[in-house]
């Protein structure tokens, strides 16, 4: 099936830098989903992209999806202490739904 | 409108032993999935379903099975507990159309210890 590597694994950021997590894939994929989840929680649904280069913002957060749809990126803009927790993706067609093994944001105030 | 419910939160069993993880959800959704979390590994596929009547395996499905009777219930069953089955389970839904589907909601997850 297909795989995705989500980088990095870990982040330690001071507050107010801005973050990147990544899922790259050496397959075309049809969409990504992106999903945060707070310690100790359940993850949370984030944002759907499926257009080639497809850009989307939510306040702070911006989503890309690759021209050629092998890659996605999440940006945090200006990070916060809220923002602490890990951020997945996920990708597939209905049926097998796969996630990224995630990166861990940590946010020093 | 409650979501997804998971139950148990909690549970302990002992080696060998079986038991069902519970997940409704009211949302009419078509896909049910479950997942598995332990530290470090991430969220692996158990089992899913595209709808009532319809199972099938995901990534690690070895020592589970599940059935998918009504649109509304997907329960999980463990055949006898292992020690490696010891884990934070989540059971998700979502709408679905054709090839897409429309972004998970999950539920608060069950945590299992097997001693």
């Amino acid at each position: 099936g297909q795989q995705v590597m989500q980088i990095p694994q870990y982040q330690h950021v001071q507050e107010g830098e801005d973050f990147t997590t990544y899922c790259n894939s050496s397959t075309t994929l049809s969409n990504i989903q992106w999903y945060k989840q707070r310690p100790g929680g359940h993850p949370v649904f984030l944002i759907q992209l499926v257009k080639s280069g497809e850009v989307k913002k939510q306040k702070r957060l911006t989503f890309q999806f690759g021209e050629a749809k092998k890659n996605s990126s999440l940006h945090i803009t200006a990070t916060q202490t809220t923002d602490v927790g890990t951020y997945f993706c996920l990708h597939g067609n209905t049926g097998k739904l796969i996630f990224g093994q995630g990166t861990t944001l940590q946010v020093k105030p | 409108n409650a979501g997804v419910t998971q139950t148990p939160k909690f549970q302990v069993l002992k080696t060998g032993q079986s038991m069902t993880l519970q997940c409704a959800q009211d949302m009419n959704h078509e896909y049910m999935s479950w997942y598995r979390q332990d530290p470090g590994m991430g969220l692996r596929l158990i089992h899913y379903s595209v709808g009532a009547g319809i199972t099938d395996q995901g990534e690690v499905p070895n020592g589970y099975n599940v059935s998918r009777s009504t649109t509304e219930d997907f329960p999980l069953r463990l055949l006898s507990a292992a020690p490696s089955q010891t884990s934070v389970y989540f059971c998700a839904s979502s709408y679905s159309t054709g090839n897409l589907n429309y972004g998970y909601t999950f539920g608060s997850g069950t945590r299992l210890t097997v001693v």
